[in-house]
């Protein structure tokens, strides 16, 4: 397992772009498959988006028009970003890496972003 | 795009054995595996179950895993206080590529 540790703002105005980034500590960011994970309040998890160090991703098709995922191997760190955001996308937002046997073995902590003006 | 159904509460007295299942719409859970999150308040989620049936280091033997067909179930055997919270099955869907999760299941040890 390695150390994931997201951060980000924790307010974003609506029609605005949530940025988050997580930083990966104890292991390689080029061994894992890296997601973006969010609950809303009150509801359960939602898969966003994967990513590998090589560029190899996919998206959630609910939110694929919305979302960029990018891995940076030089500072261990990986990024969502999710354009035109409403009340809806109020949630707290992880970070989770799979090794490529298709479930999350590291977990961050979370961190809750609010959508609201 | 596949659907995970699990019941949206279970509950039991610290002793008890509680089972959670999991069911799915098509036939990712037959062909792939289902593995098992915990969510505790204030904690990070964690690996509970990979695999259908295996048990991640650290994880105490009470939770056990199992799959048959397109179903799935986690069970909890000597419940205890510490063992509430909110437990979501997942799979993965070949046909799109993307992770699956059920809606959970909030334990309440009573």
């Amino acid at each position: 397992q390695v150390q994931l540790q997201e951060s980000g703002p924790g307010l974003v105005k609506p029609s605005e772009t949530l940025s988050l980034t997580c930083n990966v500590s104890g292991g390689s960011i080029t061994a894992y498959y890296w997601s973006w994970i969010r609950q809303p309040p009150g509801k359960g998890l939602e898969w966003i988006a994967y990513m590998s160090y090589s560029g190899s991703s996919n998206y959630n098709p609910s939110l694929k028009s919305r979302v960029t995922m990018s891995v940076d191997t030089s500072t261990s760190q990986f990024s969502l970003k999710m354009t035109s955001v409403t009340a809806a996308d109020t949630a707290i937002y992880y970070c989770a890496g799979d090794l490529g046997a298709s479930y999350f073995d590291s977990w961050g902590l979370g961190t809750l972003v609010t959508v609201s003006s | 795009q596949s659907v995970l159904t699990q019941p949206p509460s279970a509950s039991g007295t610290p002793g008890q054995r509680v089972t959670i299942s999991c069911s799915e719409s098509s036939s990712n859970i037959g062909s792939n595996s289902v593995n098992w999150y915990q969510l505790l308040p204030g904690k990070a989620p964690k690996l509970l179950i990979f695999n259908n049936n295996q048990r991640p280091s650290g994880v105490p033997d009470r939770f056990s895993g199992s799959k048959s067909g397109t179903s799935a179930s986690l069970a909890i055997s000597g419940l205890q206080s510490e063992d509430e919270g909110d437990y979501y099955c997942s799979t993965w869907d070949d046909s799109l590529n993307i992770y699956i999760f059920a809606a959970g299941t909030k334990v309440t040890v009573l």
